[in-house]
């Protein structure tokens, strides 16, 4: 059974250019979460998706950052005009589709974005 | 707010048994998970508590206790491959299913 995939696994990014990262639940899981890690700190809630539908986005930047789950397709997380401050790791997670706050999130690999 | 301690680091000795402490302050509470995670890879699932006591699975336990907003993870038979990094995380609403981390605890097996 193939896992939570996210490609690419390492970017790497000038200041103003824009980057995109991708994720593929696990097979039968609908829903989607997305955290950064910052170095030295813990995993941070960004936003949490459902197919076509974001359900909670509380924990995005209000700029530059946005978040999509089409019906066909991986989930994109898309930072336009990078900063260095948004290196980081960034983590997808799914659960499966009884949507309930409790169902175990599995993650991902990571993509890690370094910012130059 | 929102908040979840856990200690930074720990060590511990192949063999023995380790105690890793959680506290937490959220706005609401509707469970709570244990992740590890290597360095470089994704956290993995461990465990989850909802109800006060304690969660028994292989060589890990969780315990949970509602009241005093504490929890802990027991490791037993330490190995070598236990040395990771330790993730507490608290579910806060029933209405997303929103996950709040602490730091992590990194915990090194020494021989």
């Amino acid at each position: 059974n193939a896992g939570v995939m996210q490609n690419p696994r390492h970017l790497v990014r000038r200041r103003g250019q824009e980057a995109r990262l991708r994720c593929s639940p696990m097979k039968g899981h609908s829903h989607v979460y997305w955290y950064r890690q910052l170095p030295e700190e813990g995993l941070k809630f960004m936003v949490y998706l459902q197919k076509e539908n974001i359900i909670d986005e509380s924990g995005m930047p209000k700029e530059r950052f946005s978040a999509e789950f089409p019906k066909e397709g991986p989930s994109i997380l898309r930072i336009q005009q990078v900063v260095r401050g948004d290196s980081a790791a960034y983590f997808c997670a799914s659960s499966p589709p009884s949507g309930a706050s409790t169902d175990t999130q599995y993650f991902g690999p990571g993509t890690r974005l370094t910012v130059l | 707010g929102q908040n979840i301690d856990q200690p930074t680091e720990m060590t511990a000795t192949e063999g023995a048994i380790v105690q890793i402490n959680c506290t937490y302050q959220t706005s609401g509470f509707n469970g709570l998970f244990w992740y590890q995670q290597h360095a470089g890879e994704a956290p993995t699932f461990l465990s989850y508590n909802v109800l006060d006591g304690l969660e028994e699975k292989g060589r890990f336990s969780s315990f949970l206790s509602r009241s005093k907003g504490y929890s802990y993870l027991l490791l037993k038979e330490l190995q070598m491959k236990d040395s990771a990094t330790y993730l507490c995380a608290v579910s806060p609403s029933s209405n997303t299913g929103k996950l709040i981390f602490g730091q992590g605890t990194t915990l090194q097996v020494k021989p």
